[in-house]
């Protein structure tokens, strides 16, 4: 069975503009957690889907948006990219959101903000 | 709230020693605990989970995890390390009422041959 996959697996932005990252999950997992990697403030969770409604968000500006779609895949937005979002940005995916699923990250798209 | 602390940065051991990698938490309710693991330019590997039932929990690659109630503790061990295993590892504690993960700071374990 394959993994969660996330395209593109590296990306390199301008501050100002906007950035879409895709992730695909496990087949047969309905629920995708997004996270955010930096050196500085470690990993932190963004938001959380299933069945293409946003469960769960979490501290970030209004600039950081995400969704689901039918098919369970989902995409984060990033607009108004600030050199601060330099980061590497972790889907993960879990068959539906329960304390006893573990969840199954992807490797990341490494976001680099000049 | 809830939290979880890594309080190594790093961990150095032999190959072949014991290996350990302590982590503490702190949540309102039930503990919903996990180990995984960091390699270089990799998303993260899941090692194990304590949910509920035996305090000693085994997992991937030879890994298990103790959960001490008492201790608020969640430590990773290994009996024999091995060059391998060298990676970032990372506690987490699942959210009170969510299934969002709570991440410690990670520690780098090195192991030398």
């Amino acid at each position: 069975k394959a993994g969660v996959t996330q395209t593109p697996r590296y990306l390199i932005k301008t501050r100002g503009q906007q950035v879409t990252l895709s992730c695909s999950p496990i087949s047969g997992h309905r629920s995708v957690s997004w996270y955010q990697q930096t050196p500085g403030q470690g990993l932190q969770f963004l938001f959380e889907y299933f069945s293409e409604t946003q469960r769960n968000k979490g501290n970030f500006p209004g600039r950081f948006s995400g969704r689901q779609f039918s098919n369970s895949r989902s995409e984060m937005n990033v607009s108004t990219l600030e050199l601060g979002d330099s980061a590497l940005y972790l889907c993960a995916s879990s068959l539906e959101p329960s304390v006893y699923n573990e969840q199954f990250f992807g490797p990341g798209t490494r976001l680099t903000v000049l | 709230a809830q939290s979880v602390a890594q309080p190594e940065d790093q961990v150095n051991v032999a190959e072949g020693n014991p290996l350990t990698v302590k982590c503490t938490y702190s949540v309102s309710g039930n503990p919903y605990l996990f180990w995984y693991v960091q390699y270089p330019n990799r998303g993260l590997q899941f090692l194990l989970k304590y949910i509920t039932g035996d305090n000693l929990v085994k997992g991937s690659y030879g890994f298990e995890a103790e959960f001490n109630k008492s201790q608020t503790s969640f430590h990773l061990k290994k009996p024999s390390a091995l060059v391998s295993d060298s990676a970032l590892y990372f506690c987490a504690v699942r959210g009170t009422g969510a299934n969002n993960l709570f991440f410690g700071t990670g520690t780098r374990l090195t192991v030398i041959p």
